[in-house]
């Protein structure tokens, strides 16, 4: 199984709002990313997991929270989120132990932000 | 500061034709060098990586190259197809750094 799953593809949710992306895999990877992609742009990175514990966070505000609860599941809770915040969220997954790990990719959850 | 520059334009190109893509980085000592392909609304898939002692890598119809001294990667599809219409990225790897920083993808497309 090389595939990483997220859930849901779509969400509209209003500022006020709580809810939460879900990533998974079943690649034994133990290393977890959270990448954001606006329109004609590259993806950038926002959280790295490795071992189940955050190791990178690339200053991203705290209404972006982060949680590993396992090897195989990666979540994003989100909070009083703004109209910018409004993108393609993408979740991947990679080999910790070896330098040169390929990153495998979720198809993304398609977020907008009234 | 880092950065990692493509073609910010579209590459159009003929059906069967090369397409050649460029990667120039500045301030990496990359390790290794990742290309992706990305269709709209899709995760990127991972393609073929570089070794910084290796000068070329080949995979099918793909060739990607990787010269230090001038910080660039070049990334070659032969008898290209309207299939390999896509945005492909690059991302140099620093040793030791697992998580990988795109640079901002070059959009191709192959006219029939």
């Amino acid at each position: 199984d090389t595939e990483v799953t997220q859930t849901p593809k779509h969400l509209v949710m209003g500022m006020t709002n709580k809810k939460s992306l879900k990533c998974e895999q079943h690649m034994g990877h133990r290393a977890m990313y959270w990448y954001k992609q606006k329109a004609k742009k590259p993806p950038e990175l926002m959280f790295v997991y490795s071992y189940e514990k955050l190791s990178i966070n690339e200053s991203v505000p705290s209404r972006f929270s982060p949680e590993c609860p396992n090897s195989s599941l990666l979540n994003l809770h989100l909070h009083a989120l703004q109209p910018e915040d409004s993108a393609l969220y993408l979740c991947a997954s990679s080999q910790w132990d070896k330098n040169t790990g390929e990153l495998f990719f979720g198809e993304g959850s398609r977020l907008t932000v009234l | 500061s880092q950065k990692i520059e493509q073609n910010s334009e579209a590459l159009n190109i003929q059906e069967g034709k090369t397409a050649t893509l460029t990667c120039n980085y500045t301030n990496y000592s990359p390790a290794y060098l990742q290309w992706y392909r990305q269709d709209p609304g899709r995760g990127p898939v991972f393609l073929l990586l570089i070794r910084e002692n290796e000068k070329e890598k080949r995979k099918e119809r793909l060739k990607v190259t990787f010269d230090t001294t001038l910080k660039q990667s070049l990334f070659h599809i032969t008898a290209s197809q309207p299939a390999d219409s896509a945005t492909y990225l690059c991302a140099p790897q620093n040793t030791g750094r697992r998580a990988l920083t795109f640079g901002s993808g070059t959009r191709l497309q192959v006219q029939p």
